[in-house]
């Protein structure tokens, strides 16, 4: 049972690339969350979906988007990487959103 | 506006010491966690506690919804124990985790 899965772990990118971030859950969890840590704060909410089929903007969206493939998948993408999207960016999952959310390990994403 | 408040920002301890560290927040929860944030990076869940105690090990929270604030307990703690924890609230009204900006940890051999 591996919980929350995110791939790639690591990835340096230039200005202008474009990323798609993995997430997969295995605990057929409801609801899935993309999150960014910049040093010294806290986590804030990118996207989330509640279910399937939906997605909803979170306190920092702009330069991302979402889709939610399936009830494992979420994935977060970087059309046009910018310098200040650079952080760890973390997937959370949890069965319905008052309950408590499970995080994966985390992607290290620099952009020069 | 409405905020998550951890204190203090930063300990040190000596092994074996105990220390409490509070989340103060401004409106109503029905969910809060205690995360534990390891020096690689990793978010560990540590307790889901939107009222009450709870306890693991060395490790205690309680928390009083009606007076706002969550407190996690670490008894006689090890070197391991060092980290960032962070306090995570779903207000009532909401539907995201608003997370604190951490207690940073050290615990010195």
């Amino acid at each position: 049972n591996a919980g929350v899965t995110q791939t790639p772990k690591f990835q340096v990118l230039k200005t202008g690339q474009s990323m798609t971030l993995q997430c997969a859950q295995d605990m057929n969890h409801n609801s899935m969350y993309w999150y960014r840590q910049d040093p010294g704060m806290g986590l804030r909410l990118i996207y989330y979906s509640a279910s399937e089929g939906t997605t909803d903007k979170g306190e920092v969206p702009n330069g991302y988007n979402v889709s939610r493939l399936n009830k494992r998948e979420f994935s977060l993408r970087l059309e046009s990487a910018a310098p200040s999207q650079t952080s760890v960016y973390f997937c959370a999952s949890n069965v319905i959103s008052n309950q408590p959310q499970h995080f994966g390990d985390g992607t290290r994403l620099s952009i020069l | 506006g409405i905020q998550v408040e951890q204190s203090p920002p930063d300990l040190i301890l000596q092994e074996g010491a105990n220390s409490t560290l509070r989340c103060n927040f401004s409106d109503s929860v029905n969910n809060l966690q205690w995360f534990h944030q390891n020096p690689w990076g990793q978010l560990i869940n540590l307790f889901y506690i939107p009222s009450g105690t709870k306890q693991n090990g060395r490790l205690s929270a309680t928390t009083v919804a009606t007076e706002r604030y969550s407190l996690l307990y670490i008894s006689s703690s090890q070197t391991t124990d060092s980290g960032v924890y962070f306090c995570a609230v779903r207000w009532t009204s909401g539907s995201r985790l608003t997370f604190g900006e951490g207690t940073q940890l050290t615990v010195n051999p």
